[in-house]
């Protein structure tokens, strides 16, 4: 099983401040990674895939990178709705496999 | 609009049987694998199992394989996790997501808002 370890586990970034996530996994992903977005009482969302390919209607200020087995999620200019636990997933092996999250709150 | 509606969670003792069902719509289902993810309320997203377009093939995590049965009817735009000999630690939201093509080596492009199941006696 891929494992996918996400640092780090709390990001304390103040509104307006970028955020660098980190997302490694135990064996080479090529680019099958994605990222996702979990505010309270909500079901995830999707950020990106193929590591760096935003979703429709994300804005442009997430981008990931990376590939193999190091891949990072950047907001730029954190909002207030930015708040939130982001989980990295492989789909490159089975079984599909997930991060512990990130959780990104306001400083 | 794509919509993902769960149902059939609850409260159901140790070593008792459920069955989940999720119905799809606003895209076409038999052209997307269909998964379940699950979630300890406040913890991390685990995969539970996954199913093919065509049902051929079927995936499970090595927690629930034997426990736990997916499956799909086209005609219904319906997708069903039959859990069986559940445990206390199958306590979570179940979210029934949609994968990105037919196969099941995906991300989800779309999650259901879930149904929890709590298991205790």
């Amino acid at each position: 099983e891929v494992v996918m370890t996400q640092s780090p586990a709390t990001l304390s970034v103040s509104p307006g401040e970028r955020a660098t996530l980190s997302c490694r996994a135990s064996q080479s992903l090529s680019s099958n990674l994605a990222w996702y977005q979990q505010k309270p009482g909500q079901a995830p969302r999707l950020l990106i895939y193929g590591a760096s390919t935003r979703a429709p209607s994300i804005p442009a200020r997430f981008s990931g990178s990376g590939s193999g087995t190091e891949f990072t999620l950047t907001i730029t200019s954190l909002q207030s709705e930015d708040f939130a636990v982001y989980y990295c997933q492989q789909y490159n092996v089975r079984p599909l496999t997930f991060g512990g999250g990130t959780k990104v709150e306001i400083k | 609009e794509v919509q993902l509606v769960e149902s059939g969670g609850g409260l159901v003792q140790p070593g008792g049987s459920l069955r989940l069902s999720c119905v799809a719509s606003g895209f076409t289902f038999d052209d997307y694998a269909m998964h379940w993810v699950r979630q300890v309320p406040g913890k991390g997203l685990e995969w539970v199992s996954g199913i093919s377009w065509n049902s051929v093939a079927e995936d499970y995590a090595a927690s629930v394989k034997g426990r736990f049965a997916i499956s799909r009817d086209n005609a219904k735009n319906s997708l069903y996790l039959e859990m069986n000999s559940l445990r206390p630690d199958d306590t979570a939201f179940y979210y029934c997501v949609k994968g990105f093509l037919y196969d099941n080596l995906v991300y989800y492009d779309y999650w259901g808002q879930g149904t929890l199941v709590t298991v205790s006696s």
